[in-house]
């Protein structure tokens, strides 16, 4: 089973920010979260991670609470083409590293 | 430059028959991974090798069996083809640094469809 819980859908106005939460509340201590997204049925394609402290790339920005339990993926400024399931996952050597999906996030944009 | 690739693209074939889908990757990684996404878009891991060696083994039909040649490619050949192995197959490859994160990268998948 999964160790991340995330909402089935959410909508966001193209040029608004997006927030996508994920909870984690069984991560252990040197598990990371990781962030990806699925376009259509293409491969899943990597965002954002993140251990302890708060991430930005070009793509997104990760908050992670202080408590680790849960997190947000930040989209600044969504686009049409930003519509695409997310998957926040948590992973670490407790697991051998592997990534257990869960449902993940459907986020729509929309014009 | 594709940094993980799988051939072929599309795969359309009769139950019962054998096939195999390839994978490179040329990011220099250890460690590959092969995953099922099926028709519910559950993604699910299947095998994970590490220079060579099998790591992860999930609960897999024992008709499934990957092979890698060398670090840089990992292949899964399938024996005896049921209705229920039509899915997406993904490979994926990361770094294998102890104690430090594995980023996964993802090839575009192979759409196998059993009739």
């Amino acid at each position: 089973d999964a160790k991340t819980t995330q909402p089935t859908s959410m909508d966001c106005a193209e040029g608004r920010a997006a927030n996508l939460p994920c909870n984690h509340s069984t991560i252990s201590g040197n598990e990371y979260v990781y962030w990806y997204r699925q376009i259509h049925s293409q491969g899943p394609q990597y965002i954002i991670h993140g251990l302890k402290n708060n991430e930005t790339n070009e793509m997104a920005s990760l908050i992670i609470t202080e408590d680790r339990k849960s997190s947000t993926l930040i989209l600044p400024h969504a686009t049409l083409r930003d519509t695409a399931v997310y998957y926040c996952i948590v992973s670490g050597d407790s697991g051998t590293y592997k990534y257990i999906f869960g449902t993940g996030t459907r986020l729509k944009v929309l014009a | 430059d594709t940094a993980v690739s799988q051939t072929p693209k599309y795969l359309v074939t009769q139950m019962g028959n054998d096939k195999s889908i390839k994978c490179e990757q040329n990011l220099g990684h250890d460690t590959m991974y092969w995953y099922k996404q099926d028709s519910k878009k559950f993604l699910k891991i299947m095998f994970s090798y590490n220079n060579k060696e099998l790591i992860i083994n999930e609960t897999v039909p024992n008709r499934f069996s990957p092979k890698s040649p060398d670090k840089a490619h990992l292949n899964l050949h399938i024996n005896s083809l049921e209705l229920g192995d039509s899915a997406v197959y993904f490979c994926a490859s990361s770094l294998p640094s102890l104690g430090r994160p594995r980023t996964q990268y993802f090839g575009p998948g192979t759409r196998l469809l059993v009739l």
